[in-house]
């Protein structure tokens, strides 16, 4: 069983402060980590989809760091506004003989934002 | 139940044969959540329930595809003369109502239609 955890499980933000939290992935057999954004009753929208340990993407004011040697990603927002929030999920590929073996989500951290 | 539990976790079936796949919530949940899952892909969201009643089925493929709560706990989701293309993890979630608003997964369903 693929252990993928996000902390924290709630957040709450005021509008314009910057913001960030964790992803933990097992550290053996990486083969992508994938960050959604998720408003509940619509299908997550991607934001990034990290391979390389030392990888930082950036989307907007969202941006996201990768460590594969220790097993966790960051997701930083910068300047939050009211429409970031939404459930941000990541997940976890692991590599598996032939190539990549299906995602492994973790619970989501859910951010509110408060005008 | 302490967690979301879905049944069957896999499911093998020929081309054509209909399947049933049960979701039963964390007791208490309102909300209760359709999605599946492709090899190598994101979830996609199939449709919802809040209590009973089916609240967005924009979600499903087709109409051989069709979900149902009849008393607000646990969910069924059918598919009729399943084709390959169906195949993939089908995933319940559910949550309450609260303000937090957290979803919690079920393991799934893993279904492979020969």
């Amino acid at each position: 069983i693929l252990n993928v955890e996000q902390s924290p499980q709630s957040l709450h933000v005021q509008e314009g402060d910057s913001t960030n939290f964790t992803c933990s992935f097992p550290s053996s057999n990486f083969y992508a980590l994938h960050w959604y954004r998720w408003e509940t009753a619509k299908s997550p929208e991607a934001l990034f989809v990290m391979t390389l340990n030392g990888d930082e993407k950036k989307k907007g004011r969202i941006s996201a760091t990768l460590n594969t040697k220790e097993g966790y990603s960051y997701l930083y927002i910068k300047g939050s506004q009211p429409e970031d929030s939404a459930t941000y999920l990541c997940a976890f590929e692991m590599y598996s003989g032939g190539g990549a073996d299906g995602l492994t989500f973790g619970k989501g951290t859910h951010l509110i934002i408060q005008p | 139940g302490a967690g979301v539990s879905q049944s069957p976790r896999y499911k093998v079936t020929k081309r054509g044969q209909d399947v049933a796949l049960r979701c039963d919530p964390i007791s208490g949940h309102v909300s209760l959540y359709w999605y599946r899952q492709a090899l190598g892909q994101g979830p996609e969201f199939l449709t919802y329930f809040n209590y009973e009643a089916q609240q967005d089925k924009s979600g499903l493929p087709n109409d051989r595809f069709s979900a149902e709560r009849p008393e607000g706990s646990i969910s069924t989701l059918t598919i009729q003369r399943t084709e390959q293309r169906d195949s993939a993890m089908y995933r319940c979630a559910s949550s309450s109502l609260s303000g937090a608003n957290v979803l919690t997964f079920g393991a799934g369903s893993r279904l492979t239609v020969l």
